[in-house]
């Protein structure tokens, strides 16, 4: 079954750090640019980062510095250090495959894993 | 960067009645413009990209429209199984932005 299954989220306080996970199954991984998106309780989408095929890494300002995206396609997974969190960064993380085409849309995602950052 | 403004914030629909999200750019996106549906506790869906093209396996009752800075998702006869939150998504700068979602509410 094709298919991408997060974890790792849960409670953290404010300056704190977590590694979310993301596995993917039936499907050729590496063949993929994968992506973070998030979404905070009662708002829209949010795209978090990006990984290419070639390792090349992307950002949005509001977490550049502070998050880093990674791949191990011999694992077929892709992983989200994240650390200095802020109360700003709450939200469900959802893993998301780009299209097979590199065009930044997002054609298969995984249920999400909730981040809770709070003291 | 873009901002994605999509309208209503909700609409509730009668099933089997027709439904109508609008989605607009601050800027042009061209055609590179994605339609996702979601809903509680389940993976987001892709349905439309490129503007008009459905996704593999999504019905033809969903239909999407538009190119520039002004788009459309058309629901044709709303089943039970279409009650959602359905969001729209710019590719064509960097970085790709959502729009807030509408919410599709049976009336």
């Amino acid at each position: 079954e094709v298919q991408l299954v997060e974890s790792g989220g849960g409670l953290v306080q404010p300056g704190g750090s977590l590694r979310l996970s993301c596995a993917a199954s039936g499907f050729t991984f590496s063949s993929y640019d994968m992506h973070w998106v998030r979404q905070a309780t009662g708002k829209g989408l949010e795209w978090v980062s990006a990984i290419g095929t070639a390792g090349d890494t992307y950002y949005p300002g509001s977490v550049k510095g502070r998050f880093t995206i990674s791949r191990e396609n011999a694992k077929n997974s892709l992983y989200l250090e994240m650390n200095s969190l802020r109360a700003g960064d709450t939200a469900v993380y959802y893993c998301a495959r780009g299209d097979s085409s590199s065009y930044w849309y997002f054609d298969l995602w995984g249920r999400g894993t909730l981040v809770t950052v709070s003291s | 960067e873009i901002v994605m403004t999509q309208s209503p914030a909700t609409l509730s629909v009668s099933p089997g009645e027709r439904a109508t999200l609008s989605c607009r750019a601050s800027q042009s996106v061209s055609s590179n413009l994605a339609w996702y549906q979601q809903k509680p506790g389940q993976a987001p869906r892709l349905l439309i990209y490129g503007a008009s093209t459905r996704a593999t396996g999504i019905p033809a009752r969903f239909s999407g429209s538009g190119s520039g800075t002004e788009f459309t998702l058309t629901i044709s006869s709303l089943q039970s199984e279409d009650f959602a939150v359905y969001s729209c998504q710019q590719y064509n700068n960097w970085p790709p932005a959502f729009g807030q979602g509408t919410k599709v509410e049976i009336k």
